[in-house]
């Protein structure tokens, strides 16, 4: 079965410095890999996804993504953190690409120190 | 175009009730999914409704259902309602796989308390 691990259920880092943000799947590729974001009190928005096209992906805001099947991992980098940047970050993996059953990991929580 | 729009977005109920969430997927959209999102467990899988029918269940019990309206919209239901119940409900709403990029657009969420 699928699974999502994201290492570091809180990470703080200050405003302009890098952002890195751990995601590992389970050993099977998955068709589709995603990273959300939540702002407070709201749904959640995509950031970036992972489709086979290419294995660094660019998103929204600035944030991009590495796929790397040696090591199982699907890590979010964004070289310069904004205050506006915190919230809470999912990866997700999709379970077939016929359904949208994902699996999302359990979070992490991003803050951003002035 | 709206957005993914969930009824109500608040509500508080006591053990033993049930309740019913409402979810209005995008305008064309013909894919809705429900997920549970809780401090603990993060967010989990309940179901995904295809025209009218239900294509994947999560590992819920028989207390959690739902239903796809002929116009898309989706409702669940959560009977005999228990303390653990209290989550923030989400519904996200996608093109068939295969039409789409895979991606699901959620609404806000209807976060239920139970006391």
């Amino acid at each position: 079965a699928q699974s999502v691990t994201q290492l570091g259920s809180h990470v703080s880092v200050s405003e302009g410095a890098l952002v890195l943000l751990r995601c590992n799947y389970s050993s099977s590729v998955p068709p589709y890999l995603f990273w959300y974001v939540q702002y407070p009190n709201q749904g959640l928005q995509l950031l970036l996804k992972y489709t086979s096209a290419a294995t660094l992906v660019k998103g929204i805001n600035g944030f991009e993504a590495e796929f790397k099947k040696s090591e199982t991992s699907f890590h979010l980098t964004k070289p310069s953190a904004h205050m506006s940047d915190a919230a809470e970050y999912f990866c997700a993996v999709s379970v077939d690409s016929g359904t949208y059953k994902y699996i999302f990991g359990t979070g992490t929580r991003l803050k951003v120190l002035a | 175009k709206a957005g993914v729009t969930q009824t109500p977005r608040y509500l508080i109920k006591t053990r033993g009730q049930q309740v019913t969430l409402s979810c209005s997927p995008i305008s064309g959209h013909r894919s809705v999914s429900w997920y549970q999102q809780t401090p603990g467990q993060g967010l989990q899988f309940l179901f995904e409704y295809f025209s009218e029918t239900q294509r994947n269940k999560g590992n819920f019990p028989g207390r959690f259902s739902g239903r796809q309206f002929s116009n898309s919209r989706s409702e669940m239901n959560v009977s005999t309602l228990e303390l653990g119940d209290s989550a923030l409900y989400l519904c996200a709403s996608s093109l068939l796989a295969g039409e789409g990029t895979g991606e699901l657009f959620f609404g806000e969420g209807s976060r239920l308390t139970v006391l």
